[in-house]
């Protein structure tokens, strides 16, 4: 079992879809990431959070530590998020352990 | 400052040569990372220096495989007698400890081993 889990592996969505892309996590942590990895490789990051709820413009994340799950939210999709969304761990602070990844397709 | 810079962007290697990759970090940032990717996969942890000093090597940093960085500043991984099993996108990313930030990452070198 992986220390971080993502789910779905796939999303397909209509453009203004509300998204929602789950991640699981069984270390102990003393923040959570999400980041957005486009084709070419670059790895953005999103949102760094340990507890409670963030908001970035359309995304939202949360997160909850008793449960150890996180989730990441996307309002009014538009074809340009699509991309790979990846959740990330940091046990200590430093590493990051990473999900799998969704790859996730907004179609007009 | 323009963010964590990795170059080459690309390298086709045949195999058993030597690759060498470099990484110039956002300057105030004191944590560097390295992490290799395969197709599909989520990145995986290979490295981590906190200014010079390598705190952290991943198993899965073979005797191959070295990674320095001089003076606490940029840093290189070096790739000694590749194999084809090494193609892959070798993404650095760095952060600061003082600032608790969340890491910044390069765009990635992609080596391809024919």
């Amino acid at each position: 079992k992986n220390e971080v889990e993502q789910s779905p592996q796939n999303l397909t969505a209509q453009e203004g879809e509300f998204i929602t892309i789950n991640c699981s996590y069984s270390v102990g942590i003393s923040a959570l990431h999400w980041l957005q990895q486009h084709p070419g490789g670059g790895i953005v990051s999103l949102f760094m959070l340990s507890s409670g709820k963030k908001k970035h413009g359309r995304l939202i994340a949360t997160i909850n530590i008793q449960e150890k799950h996180s989730s990441l939210h996307i309002t009014a999709s538009h074809p340009r998020d699509s991309a790979v969304y990846i959740c990330a761990a940091s046990p200590s602070g430093s590493r990051l352990t990473f999900g799998e990844g969704t790859q996730l397709t907004v179609n007009p | 400052d323009t963010g964590v810079s990795q170059n080459p962007r690309h390298k086709i290697t045949k195999r058993g040569q030597n690759v060498t990759f470099r990484c110039d970090p956002i300057s105030e940032h004191n944590r560097l990372y390295w992490y290799r990717q395969t197709l599909g996969q989520g990145p995986e942890f290979l490295t981590y220096f906190q200014n010079e000093a390598q705190l952290e090597k991943s198993r899965l940093l073979s005797d191959r495989f070295s990674a320095e960085r001089p003076k606490g500043s940029f840093s290189t991984l070096e790739i000694q007698r590749t194999e084809q099993g090494d193609s892959a996108m070798y993404l650095c990313a760095s952060s600061s400890r003082v600032k608790n930030t969340e890491a910044f990452f390069g765009q990635g070198t992609r080596l391809t081993v024919v």
